[in-house]
């Protein structure tokens, strides 16, 4: 079964400066990988995601992600951060069961920007 | 764009009530999938659907039900509700469309409902 690490459970980071969050994944064949956003009180919201070719993918809100084989990871970087980014950010890898896709998410990173 | 949409944002029960926790979805998926979601554990998958009438258990099914009559509906279900299912539940679904590679996975969220047990 895969599996997801996040290894951060909690951010901090001035607003401007750079960002990188960590996912690590578990899974024998070719990934099928997400970042979603959830901002206090919401649903999920899918920022970015990888399926297959160029290994960094861009995605909404400035945010882009590099998949690196050799290290199963799939990190999540944002070049500058806007106090609008707080959030708590969900990395996930597609499974499929014969019946459906599912998804396994990570516990979780909570960003938290100072001004 | 896809809708996800909840019954209840918040919802204070009484334990040993039976709950209902509603789902509909405006875009035609077949997959619809009800999660819980607590501080340190994630999401964690409690069932899933993959067709009316259709369904499979996930990681944490014990003390849930399911329901799913119509195609847009997808219903969670606490018969006997404890105390440690206070928690935040997360609907969302999905398309069987294969065109393109992999866009079976993405899932598209609803607002969540913040359920107490008391």
């Amino acid at each position: 079964a895969q599996s997801v690490t996040q290894p951060d459970i909690h951010i901090t980071v001035s607003e401007g400066a750079s960002l990188e969050l960590r996912c690590n994944y578990s899974y024998g064949a070719t990934p099928y990988l997400f970042w979603y956003v959830q901002s206090p009180g919401q649903g999920l919201q899918l920022l970015l995601k990888y399926f297959s070719g160029d290994t960094l993918v861009q995605g909404i809100k400035g945010f882009e992600a590099e998949f690196k084989r050799s290290q199963s990871s799939f990190n999540l970087r944002k070049p500058s951060v806007h106090w609008s980014d707080a959030a708590e950010y969900f990395c996930a890898v597609g499974e499929n069961t014969g019946t459906a896709s599912k998804l396994t998410f990570g516990t979780g990173t909570r960003l938290q920007v100072t001004l | 764009d896809v809708k996800v949409t909840q019954s209840s944002r918040y919802l204070v029960k009484r334990t040993g009530e039976k709950v209902f926790l509603e789902c509909v979805q405006d875009m035609d998926h077949e997959n619809m999938f009800w999660y819980r979601q607590d501080p340190g554990l994630g999401l964690r998958l409690i069932y899933f659907s993959y067709d009316v009438k259709m369904k499979e258990k996930g990681d944490i099914p014990e003390g849930y039900s399911v329901s799913r009559e119509k195609k847009e509906r997808f219903s969670l279900i606490l018969e006997s509700a404890s105390t440690n299912q206070t928690s935040m539940y997360l609907c969302a679904s999905s398309s069987n469309i294969w065109g393109l590679a992999g866009g079976h996975y993405e899932q598209y969220f609803g607002p969540g409902t913040r359920l107490t047990v008391t």
